[in-house]
């Protein structure tokens, strides 16, 4: 079947510092990869994604490239800001029969001024 | 920008009671989604619904669970006789169409005592 597995959290980084969130995955097929965010009391927002091999999703100074040597998708800043506090969540889609998003667990990310 | 929302934003229920979680996806969406969360755990569909049907669906959306789209505007998730093993955070999404993006609400927290 279809997992994905993220770094554990939580995560806590002091501002202007660099970040990473590893994310690897597992499909049957050739799945698109997303990135969700969720900041406190709101729902899924999409952060970035990519649909094919060595694509880079970026949005907000987040980046993360689409490795299918590696199976991974990790999540990237350069320098992460207090507002960017959230939970962090990679996902993969197989379009097809089976539209659904499948998550990993989320990370908590903390940034402190 | 248009959003997909979400009532209540907090539901308690007694076991054995039914609930609707109500929804209603962006306007000219025409895949919609139910997904949950149970507290420390990951985001897990239930089921996907298109053209007035559902289209795929869990091992957790089994009888006690159904979907409707009453009106042309909501989409309900009803929960026939809720479980304690019910409680957690209910996302509602939609998606334009097939290949886009999947843009979720804030979320109903179902609390089941």
């Amino acid at each position: 079947g279809n997992s994905v597995t993220q770094m554990e959290g939580p995560v806590t980084l002091s501002e202007e510092a660099f970040l990473t969130i590893n994310c690897t995955y597992t499909a049957t097929g050739y799945p698109s990869l997303f990135w969700y965010v969720q900041y406190p009391g709101e729902g899924l927002q999409l952060l970035l994604k990519a649909t094919k091999a060595d694509d880079k999703g970026s949005n907000k100074g987040f980046e993360a490239t689409y490795r299918k040597e590696t199976t991974s998708f990790h999540l990237e800043k350069g320098s992460v800001q207090v507002s960017d506090s959230a939970v962090y969540f990679c996902a993969l889609i197989l379009y097809g029969s089976a539209r659904q998003l499948t998550f990993g667990s989320g990370t908590q990310l903390t940034v402190l001024p | 920008e248009p959003e997909v929302t979400q009532t209540p934003s907090h539901q308690v229920t007694q076991m054995g009671q039914e609930v609707i979680l109500r929804c209603v996806p962006i306007s000219n969406h025409l895949y919609f989604y139910w997904y949950r969360q149970i507290l420390g755990q990951k985001v897990e569909f239930l089921v996907s619904f298109y053209n007035n049907e559902i289209s795929e669906k869990s091992e957790i959306f089994d009888d006690q669970f159904s979907v409707e789209r009453p009106d042309g505007s909501n989409f309900t998730l009803k929960i026939r006789s809720t479980k304690l093993e019910d409680s957690a955070m209910y996302f509602c999404a939609s998606e334009k169409d097939i290949a886009f993006e999947q843009y979720f609400g804030p979320g109903t927290r179902l609390t089941v005592t």
